[in-house]
């Protein structure tokens, strides 16, 4: 299986909120995980990512949590701004397809000021 | 730094009509790839480059040609456009395979009448 299912679609948090997104996988072969945010008129960029070894990685305010054995990963924005509204992509790189990107479908996150 | 640039930004095409998009990058990166953006339905990989020379063919192939004759270009190529191939296209670079983030372009807003 080759698909990386995203939830929710959309999300709307409140300023100073936790923001969280959630990830599956079925490929046990997947060996990086990125999250990309994107902002409306732009391209994706690279926003936190983990290998599988490790199961929390936090970067300012953006957290991912692995859980390997559920085959699941999320995304935590603490502390939620307006300007941390924008799409968030979360994907998964397949070594057995030349290290291919498999995405999520993209979630929308509105922050309410 | 201008990194990924795609030209053009935007345009609007005849059912039938031809048309190349172009993207440099300035990162001297080996892999380069082109994705198409639909709602709801993440990134999907169309053709990727992992050398000056090389092509191979992503997710999503068919109707797109690509070539990359020098390292820091990577054009995509549709011969006969039709309405299914309206989308947002992306291109990517990274230094090389395997939890290397990729750098994206602003995109091509393509539309095919």
């Amino acid at each position: 299986q080759q698909q990386v299912k995203q939830s929710p679609q959309s999300l709307i948090v409140q300023k100073g909120g936790i923001s969280i997104i959630n990830c599956a996988y079925e490929n046990t072969a997947f060996d990086y995980f990125p999250w990309y945010q994107q902002f409306p008129g732009k391209g994706p960029a690279l926003l936190i990512a983990i290998r599988p070894d490790v199961s929390e990685k936090k970067e300012g305010r953006f957290t991912i949590s692995f859980n390997k054995s559920a085959k699941q990963f999320s995304l935590h924005i603490m502390d939620s701004q307006p300007g941390d509204s924008a799409t968030y992509f979360c994907a998964a790189s397949n070594p057995d397809s030349n290290y291919q990107l498999i995405w999520g479908a993209g979630t929308k996150l509105i922050i309410k000021p | 730094n201008a990194g990924v640039t795609q030209t053009p930004k935007f345009r609007v095409l005849k059912t039938g009509q031809s048309m190349t998009l172009l993207c440099a990058q300035d990162m001297n990166h080996e892999y380069m790839y082109w994705y198409r953006q639909d709602p709801g339905m993440g990134l999907r990989l169309i053709h990727y480059s992992v050398g000056e020379g090389t092509t191979a063919k992503g997710e999503v192939p068919d109707g797109y040609n690509v070539s990359r004759l020098k390292k820091q270009n990577f054009l995509l190529g549709l011969e006969s456009a039709a309405p299914s191939q309206t989308s947002v296209y992306f291109c990517a670079s990274s230094w090389n395979r395997g939890g290397q983030p990729q750098h994206f372009g602003d995109g091509t807003r393509l539309s095919i009448l």
